[in-house]
């Protein structure tokens, strides 16, 4: 059974920084693009980033380019999103998401809440 | 950017009744639409990929249409737990960033 287990979210001031986890399973985690989705509060579903499959491949919606960064470590079944300079508008359920296919997010995680207030 | 625009906001239905909901694509996606579902406090779920082919244990209720800048997500006869919002998303530019459309409330009568 694939599964997808986010961790990290909390409260965090603006400008700080958290890390968020995913960790995979029930899949062969090295094969597949990964990547970060989010939802405001009551809002709908923005995608963030996506890392290829040996992680020399990442993009970033444009309203995080050079705040947020994702990795992932393939011997760990591990994804990560390294997030910098946090803003009030960064405020979002964050879901891990498996690529199964370019695009195609087939399994998603639980979501992990980040709120960025002072 | 391609920019998703879905219609209704919200579709006040009873159980029973279908339900046909719309999204619209800022410029040619081609087939590369997909649909998810989403209750409240759940993760979004893949029911629709490549406009109309149904993701594993999506029930046949569930179908999708379209192509290029325009796309339709039919549910037949709705059961009480398609009560849901529904959202669409493209993946058909390179580099691989993907957008979603707004969402269609689907709530009971």
């Amino acid at each position: 059974e694939v599964q997808l287990v986010e961790s990290g979210g909390g409260l965090v001031q603006p400008g700080g920084s958290l890390r968020l986890s995913c960790a995979a399973s029930g899949f062969t985690f090295s094969s597949y693009w990964m990547s970060w989705v989010r939802q405001a509060p009551g809002k709908g579903l923005e995608w963030v980033a996506n890392i290829k499959q040996d992680g020399s491949e990442k993009y970033y919606v444009d309203s995080v380019k050079g705040r947020f960064t994702i990795s992932r470590d393939n011997a760990k079944n591990s994804l990560y999103l390294q997030m910098n300079s946090l803003r009030a508008e960064d405020t979002a359920v964050y879901y891990c998401a498996r690529d199964g296919h370019y695009g195609i997010f087939d399994y998603w995680g639980q979501g992990t809440l980040v709120t960025v207030s002072s | 950017e391609i920019v998703l625009t879905q219609s209704p906001a919200t579709l006040s239905l009873s159980p029973g009744e279908r339900a046909t909901l719309s999204c619209r694509a800022s410029q040619s996606v081609s087939s590369y639409l997909a649909w998810y579902q989403q209750k409240p406090g759940q993760a979004p779920r893949l029911l629709i990929y490549d406009a109309s082919n149904r993701a594993t244990g999506i029930p046949a209720r569930f179908s999708g249409s379209g192509s290029g800048t325009d796309f339709t997500l039919t549910i037949s006869s709705l059961e009480p737990e398609d009560f849901a919002v529904y959202y669409c998303q493209q993946r058909s530019n390179w580099p691989p960033v993907f957008t979603f459309g707004p969402g269609t409330k689907v709530d009971i009568k």
